[in-house]
Formats: structure tokens, sequence, C-alpha cells
């Protein structure tokens, strides 16, 4: 099925840990995002990738990196785990032509735990 | 800067009752607005959408139309169902400019309907 996927989808990690949270998409779209989930926040944008080959920062990047292997895959990065980062990440992936209306598809997410 | 304002949850209601959920927003330029829903468990879902003034987005009974003029995008059903339990988020996007594409998410309204 087409859409976006999201490994792992359940994680714990230690205090100082490093992990890599991947994401791929397979509607040919041009633009990936990495979002957190809060309780009482809402989505925050973490990272986000335009095009291929380029990455910027959205409302919250302290503590995380991002890589935009290819066209299909963004990947997030955690070097030093904190606790603070307990959370639930989704991917998401969007198309850049108007006809599209730039929709968004989602991951199901990835749930981290920092203990 | 851009933002979206969404009544605080949780809603209960029972079933077969009248939905309102409020969500206004405020842009720098001519937005996109759209709902989403998240099913437990799950990732996020567009409900509907309208991309200009007056435009009424529609899907599965609900129902929302988007007032420039008081800048909001209620969203609305007649009658609901216990299926219809999940977390509602209003979001808008800006369709020229730097974050050509991005969404901007309110903070979510978790919505429980009992039989």
């Amino acid at each position: 099925n087409a859409g976006v996927t999201q490994t792992p989808k359940f994680q714990v990690l230690k205090t100082g840990q490093s992990m890599t949270l991947q994401c791929a998409q397979d509607m040919n779209h041009n633009s990936m995002y990495w979002y957190r989930q809060d309780p009482g926040m809402g989505l925050r944008l973490i990272y986000y990738s335009a095009s291929e080959g380029t990455t910027d920062k959205g409302e919250v990047p302290n503590g995380y990196n991002v890589s935009r292997l290819n066209k299909r895959e963004f990947s997030l990065r955690l070097e030093s785990a904190a606790p603070s980062q307990t959370s639930v990440y989704f991917c998401a992936s969007s198309g850049k032509d108007r006809a599209s209306n730039y929709g968004y598809t989602f991951g199901s997410g990835t749930r981290l735990t920092v203990v | 800067g851009n933002s979206v304002t969404q009544m605080e949850g949780p809603v209960t209601l029972s079933e077969e009752a009248f939905l309102t959920i409020n969500c206004t927003y405020t842009a720098t330029g001519y937005p996109s607005l759209f709902w989403y829903v998240q099913y437990p468990g799950e990732g996020l879902q567009l409900l509907l959408k309208a991309t200009k003034a007056d435009d009424k987005g529609s899907n599965k009974g609900f129902e929302a139309t988007y007032r420039k003029e008081t800048t909001s995008f209620h969203l609305e059903k007649g009658s609901v169902q216990v299926s219809d339990s999940a977390v509602y988020f209003c979001a808008l996007r800006l369709d020229r400019g730097s974050t050509l594409g991005r969404l901007y998410f309110g903070r979510g309204t978790q919505l429980t309907v009992w039989p």
C-alpha cells in the first residue's frame, strides 16, 4: 500500500543513548517532515525537507539531526537522548503540486520513551 | 506569525448529539485550512479542507466553513457516533512564501462519544 512507513513503532532508550528513526515514502513527494506530539501540545515541527538535498529547522530542532538520504527517505537522529525527548514522533510527506493541494500523508508514528 | 487556536478538550458527548469544535487562526497571508483526525494509536488523516474564503469542506458528515471575516474554521457534525471518538486537529497552510507547504497545527481536541 502506498504511504509513509516509519520504523520502529516503539523504542525505549536510556539517557545518553543514540538512535535513528527511519521514514520512507513511496508517493514521489518532494517534501518530508518530522513532528513530535506531546499531550496538550499538539504537533510541533522538528525539521523538514522541502526537496531532496535540503533540510531546515522547524519549531523544536534542538537535540535532533536529520538526513534526507534520497527522495524517498528522511531520517531523524537523536545523538544523546534525554527524558524530555520522550514523545510520539510522526513523519509526513507532501506533494509539491497545487493540484494535490499539498496533501499531507502521515506515518503511523514511533513511540519513544527515554528513561 | 502563523498560528491556530482551537478549543480545549476533552469534549464528551452522547451518541447523536451535535458537535462543534471551535478553531480560529492567525496568518500572514491567505491560508488554506484543514481538519485532521487521529484515531487511537494511529497517525493523522485528513478529514476535510477549504482553500479560500467562504468555501465549505465536508466529509463523513463533518463540515467546516472558511470564514475570513472572523478568521475561523469551526468543525461541526449534526449527529456524532461512537466511532467519531478521536483527537481532532485544526491546521493552516500558507501557499506562498518561505513557509510554502508547511502545516501549522492547533493543539488538538479530544472527543469522546458515549453510546
